[in-house]
């Protein structure tokens, strides 16, 4: 089952703009977190954010968090031209075990440079 | 830094035939898992196994089966390959984490093909 959906689906930005991407989940989780994907590769982790955290920062990334309205967000800011990929949600739910994660479908961002 | 290897990035088989997908990671990484990735359908659990030997279904298991006799070892196998199991395959592993979902670290893919 889809615990994430993200929104949008595609984006497309100049360089050096901001790009925003959103996630919606289900269920209670104990944290959310947010992998990049660059075409035919594997998923890379970026940024892990916790029930109980509102707001995360890593480098140019800013990852929000509303638990009560079970959505996050991830932004990019000054993006660049190597931000192209494809990015994904993961929630952990709460009351599963084993590290289990539920991705989203991903918002596929495209810089020009 | 965390390695997570598999075995083919490509690979063409056809129809009928047994294939083995081999995943390995050098971190002791007690969870391992196998998700397949579509178009439009994002990633989907397969299998997953938090310990050797131990295994659990993730949401699409009908059609796979899976292998973990060593720690650093994940296997995934098609019994009987059909058309409909053409994807890329993507194998991870993760600590068992405390309470929580630990970072889940990603091998490069297997894109497999049955024709």
């Amino acid at each position: 089952s889809q615990q994430g959906e993200e929104d949008p689906q595609a984006l497309s930005i100049q360089e050096g703009e901001n790009a925003t991407m959103n996630c919606s989940y289900k269920t209670s989780i104990n944290n959310l977190q947010w992998y990049r994907q660059n075409s035919g590769r594997g998923l890379v982790h970026l940024i892990l954010i916790r029930s109980n955290e509102r707001e995360k920062h890593s480098g140019r990334l800013r990852v929000t968090l509303d638990t009560s309205k079970k959505s996050s967000s991830l932004l990019i800011t000054a993006s660049r031209a190597a931000d192209t990929a494809s990015y994904f949600c993961a929630t952990d739910e709460a009351g599963t075990s084993y590290g289990k994660l539920t991705f989203g479908q991903g918002t596929i961002l495209t810089v020009h440079p | 830094d965390v390695k997570v290897t598999q075995s083919s990035r490509y690979l063409v088989k056809r129809t009928g035939e047994k294939v083995f997908l081999e995943c390995v990671q050098d971190m002791d990484h007690e969870n391992m898992f196998w998700y397949r990735q579509d178009p439009g359908l994002g990633l989907r659990l397969i299998y997953f196994s938090y310990d050797v030997k131990m295994k659990e279904k993730g949401d699409i298991p009908e059609g796979y089966s899976v292998s973990r006799e060593k720690k650093e070892r994940f296997s995934l196998i098609l019994e009987s390959a059909s058309t409909n199991q053409t994807s890329m395959y993507l194998c991870a592993s993760s600590f068992l984490g405390r309470g929580s979902t630990d970072t889940q670290y990603f091998g490069p893919g297997t894109r497999l093909t049955v024709l």
